[in-house]
This record gives structure tokens, C-alpha cells and sequence, in this order.
């Protein structure tokens, strides 16, 4: 069974402009999360996407945006970087049921993305 | 709306000594309840998770925690810590299945020798 992946590892990045962060997620899983953890704090929800569709968006600008594709990995935007968005990016893959549950109830996390803005 | 507290910033034991990392929630609804761990560098590791049950909850790596619905908090122990498990402790909640996860600031695990 193969893990959560992310890429690249680390990115440097300038003010203003656009990156693109990259996940797979585990085998079987069809729901992936993403969260931001800035430098000494909890990790902070973004949003999250089930069957190409976003399910649900935390306190973040629309310059933050996601897409999942049909294998379920998924991608996260963000445009006209911001010093601020200097982070670590995490992504979280669970399986998520149809009514009537099935769900898994745990998201497991990948090593995430340190994203650097200069 | 749900809320999470982790009460110390940072906590210092020795090696072989008990510890107890405490975690206060606020929900008006019930919740699920999750303690991850964060090694240096790296991503997040699920320890344990409290669905419903049993509020005694055992995880990996010899760590439990043990749900209080009155007194609202779902605090990790263990009774022997190890060099290995310096790290960031984050407690969690989630209202629903597959939700998303509010997490707390995180508690540094600081192991003495």
C-alpha cells in the first residue's frame, strides 16, 4: 500500500509569483485535505476536495485554489504569493463514504511541501 | 464552532519519566478527537483517534489518552518517554466523519537525558 506523496520537497518562490503543489494520495482514498502550518503553529485547514469537487474551504483568499483529478491526486494553486505564505503545506488523503458512511474517519498525512516566499 | 487549547507550549521530562500532554476542546456538538505527532522535518503521524466507546483510547508507541466529556478535554500519556519521542504533539477535532481537522498550536515534547 502505497503512502501519501507530495512534491516537490521544497520551493523557493518570489513575492507575486504563482506555485503549483502536488499530491498523491493513498492507495484507495478518493478525499484529499490540504492544510497550511506556518513556523511554530498548528497546521490550518485550506480545503478539501472529494470526487473533483471542493468540499469544504477554511478562512483562506481565493488566490488559494485546488483541483483533484480522476486517479484522486490533487493540486494545490496559489496565486500572487504573499510573504506570509512562506509555510509548510501538508496534504491529507482519506476515503470518504457514500450516505450512509463507509467513511475511514482518519486522514493520513503526507511529509508535505516547504514552501519558501522571498 | 470547534476550538482546541493545548495548554503548554513546551514541556520538558526525563528519559523514563511519565508525561501528560493536555488538550482542552470547545464543541457545542459531539466530535471526533485525534492526537498526531510531528518529528523533525517531517509530516504528520496519526497516534490515536477517540470515535466513541470506550474513552480510554490506546495508540502507538505506548501512548493512550483518555476522553472527558465533562470536563471537555482528551489529555496523551505515557508512562515512559524515550529519546525518540522528542517531537510536536498536536491534539485535533473533527465534527464529522471525513471533515476537516482543527488543530491545536502543538505541544513540544523536550526529552531530558
Amino acid at each position: 500500500e502505497t503512502g501519501v506523496t507530495q512534491s516537490p520537497t521544497h520551493l523557493i518562490k518570489t513575492r507575486g509569483q504563482q506555485v503549483t503543489l502536488r499530491c498523491s494520495s493513498q492507495s484507495g482514498h478518493n478525499t484529499v485535505s490540504w492544510y497550511q502550518q506556518a513556523l511554530g503553529q498548528g497546521p490550518q485547514f485550506i480545503f478539501q476536495y472529494y470526487r473533483e469537487e471542493e468540499n469544504g474551504r477554511g478562512n483562506f483568499p481565493p488566490r488559494f485554489s485546488g483541483l483533484q483529478f480522476p486517479n484522486y491526486s490533487s493540486e494545490l494553486n496559489v496565486n500572487a504569493l504573499e510573504l506570509d505564505d512562506s509555510a509548510l503545506y501538508l496534504c491529507a488523503s482519506s476515503l470518504a463514504g457514500t450516505s450512509g458512511g463507509g467513511g475511514t474517519d482518519t486522514q493520513y498525512f503526507g511529509p508535505g511541501t516547504r514552501l519558501t516566499v522571498l | 464552532a470547534q476550538s482546541v487549547t493545548q495548554l503548554d507550549s513546551q514541556v520538558p521530562v526525563f528519559e523514563e519519566a511519565p508525561v501528560e500532554l493536555r488538550c482542552n476542546y470547545s464543541s457545542s456538538v459531539s466530535v471526533y478527537l485525534f492526537w498526531y505527532v510531528q518529528y523533525p522535518n517531517q509530516g504528520l503521524q496519526l497516534l490515536l483517534k477517540y470515535l466513541s466507546g470506550s474513552t480510554l483510547v490506546k495508540g502507538i508507541n505506548g501512548f493512550e489518552a483518555e476522553f472527558n466529556k465533562s470536563q471537555t478535554s482528551f489529555h496523551l500519556r505515557k508512562p515512559s518517554v524515550h529519546i525518540s519521542d522528542t517531537a510536536e504533539y498536536f491534539c485535533a477535532v473533527s465534527m464529522n466523519r471525513d471533515d476537516k481537522i482543527i488543530f491545536g498550536k502543538g505541544t513540544r515534547l523536550h526529552i531530558l537525558p
